[in-house]
């Protein structure tokens, strides 16, 4: 199995709402990883763990809060967003650390925030 | 900042053409990288990837990737491209200083006309 998955596929939310994405895979990988993607752009880094705990943090706006409860779960706690944040929230997995280990994506999660 | 770059942002190719997409880092020492596809509304999807040895790399679709270390490139090529090519091309690398960093390129358009 080397799928990532997310959910919701789409949400539409308010700026006043508190949401929450999902993502879960069951490779055994130890970092997972939370990019945000707005159109005709790359993915940029939000967030990694790594074992669990916080590795990387982009400066990401505090409305934005992750949580990764255990190896295989990964999410995005999201609060008082602004119309400017809607855009395609990836998720991401790979080994820790690992040398030539490639990351697996999710299909993403489509953000409107109205 | 250290970054990597590609310079082609649309390229538009007739059906049996050949392919080069360009890519540059600037990270000192020796990093990992990667080339992914991602096709209309689908995820990420790994191409080939390098770390060490052979230069050459081959990967899926009849992608190769050639590292030269001198000029810090990792450019895609493909011999003749396929209207199903059309997709956007992200360079990406995992940097020297942290293995669990993961780091996109702007991505290339390609277009591929029947």
């Amino acid at each position: 199995d080397t799928e990532v998955t997310q959910t919701p596929k789409h949400l539409v939310m308010g700026m006043t709402n508190k949401k929450s994405l999902k993502c879960e895979q069951h490779m055994g990988h130890r970092a997972m990883y939370w990019y945000k993607q707005k159109a005709k752009k790359p993915p940029e880094l939000m967030f990694v763990y790594s074992y669990e705990k916080l590795s990387i943090n982009e400066s990401v706006p505090s409305r934005f809060s992750p949580e990764c409860p255990n190896s295989s779960l990964l999410n995005l706690h999201l609060h008082a967003l602004q119309p400017e944040d809607s855009a395609l929230y990836l998720c991401a997995s790979r080994i820790p650390g690992g040398v030539n280990t490639e990351a697996f994506f999710g299909q993403g999660t489509r953000l409107t925030v109205v | 900042a250290q970054s990597v770059s590609q310079h082609n942002h649309h390229v538009i190719l007739s059906e049996a053409a050949s392919l080069e997409l360009g890519c540059n880092y600037s990270y000192g020492g020796t990093v990992n990288l990667f080339w992914y596809v991602q096709y209309p509304g689908q995820h990420l999807q790994l191409l080939l990837k390098y770390f060490s040895g052979d230069p050459l790399v081959k990967g899926i679709k009849g992608f190769e990737a050639e590292f030269i270390k001198s000029k810090f490139s990792f450019n895609l090529r493909k011999p003749s491209v396929q209207w199903s090519d059309t997709a956007e091309y992200f360079c990406a690398v995992i940097p020297p200083h942290n293995n669990n960093d993961m780091r996109f390129g702007a991505g290339t358009r390609l277009t591929v006309k029947p």
